[in-house]
């Protein structure tokens, strides 16, 4: 069975740095490019960007330029999602996310709730 | 950036009863839009793509249409557990954009 299993829930003060991970299982996790999505309390998704965990290849949206870094393990089939220079407004659950579109969702993790305070 | 906006932002049905979900794009996305159901402390599920090709496993009440810049979510007899948040997503066009959500609550 195809699941992403995501850490835990984190706590940072602002301008800190976080990183999430996503593991995967029951799949080949080099055949499918892997997304990253946030949603805001009570608000809509904001899509981050993608990986190709085969190449290692990624594209960030334009907003996250420079705040953000995706990388992977394939040894253990793990994704992981870093932002850095933390504000209050990147509170969030944030989810990686199986791409079989291209470029729309099948699977998600069950979300790493990312709580920025002082 | 292409933005979506569905409409209504709530909508109330009763059981048993058909609901139309409207979403809209700022330019065309063709037939690249999907659909996902979103239940309270739970990650999205994938409901339709391709504006209208429903995912594996989506009960065939669930039914997309459009192309363009406007699209529709039927579902047509409501059952206990439609009642959630549901998104769009365009992806024809760098980023990737969702829409902010229609939530969907019993009448």
């Amino acid at each position: 069975q195809v699941h992403l299993v995501q850490s835990g829930a984190e706590v940072r003060k602002p301008g800190a740095s976080v990183k999430v991970s996503c593991r995967a299982s029951g799949y080949t996790f080099t055949g499918y490019f892997l997304h990253w999505v946030r949603q805001a309390p009570g608000q809509g998704l904001e899509w981050l960007g993608w990986m190709n965990p085969n190449s290692g290849g990624i594209n960030y949206a334009q907003k996250f330029q420079g705040r953000v870094t995706m990388t992977r393990d394939t040894s253990i089939s793990t994704a992981y999602m870093e932002l850095s220079r933390l504000r209050s407004d990147d509170t969030a659950v944030y989810y990686c996310a199986r791409d079989v579109g291209p470029f729309y969702f099948d699977m998600w993790g069950q979300g790493t709730m990312v709580t920025v305070s002082s | 950036e292409i933005v979506m906006t569905q409409s209504p932002a709530t909508l109330s049905v009763s059981p048993g009863e058909r609901a139309t979900l409207s979403c809209r794009a700022s330019q065309s996305v063709s037939s690249n839009l999907a659909w996902y159901q979103q239940k309270p402390g739970q990650a999205p599920r994938l409901l339709i793509y391709d504006a209208a090709t429903r995912a594996t496993g989506i009960p065939a009440r669930f039914s997309g249409s459009g192309s363009g810049t406007e699209f529709t979510l039927t579902i047509s007899s409501l059952q206990s557990e439609d009642f959630a948040v549901y998104f769009c997503q365009q992806y024809n066009t760098w980023p990737y954009t969702f829409g902010q959500g229609t939530k969907l609550e019993i009448k």
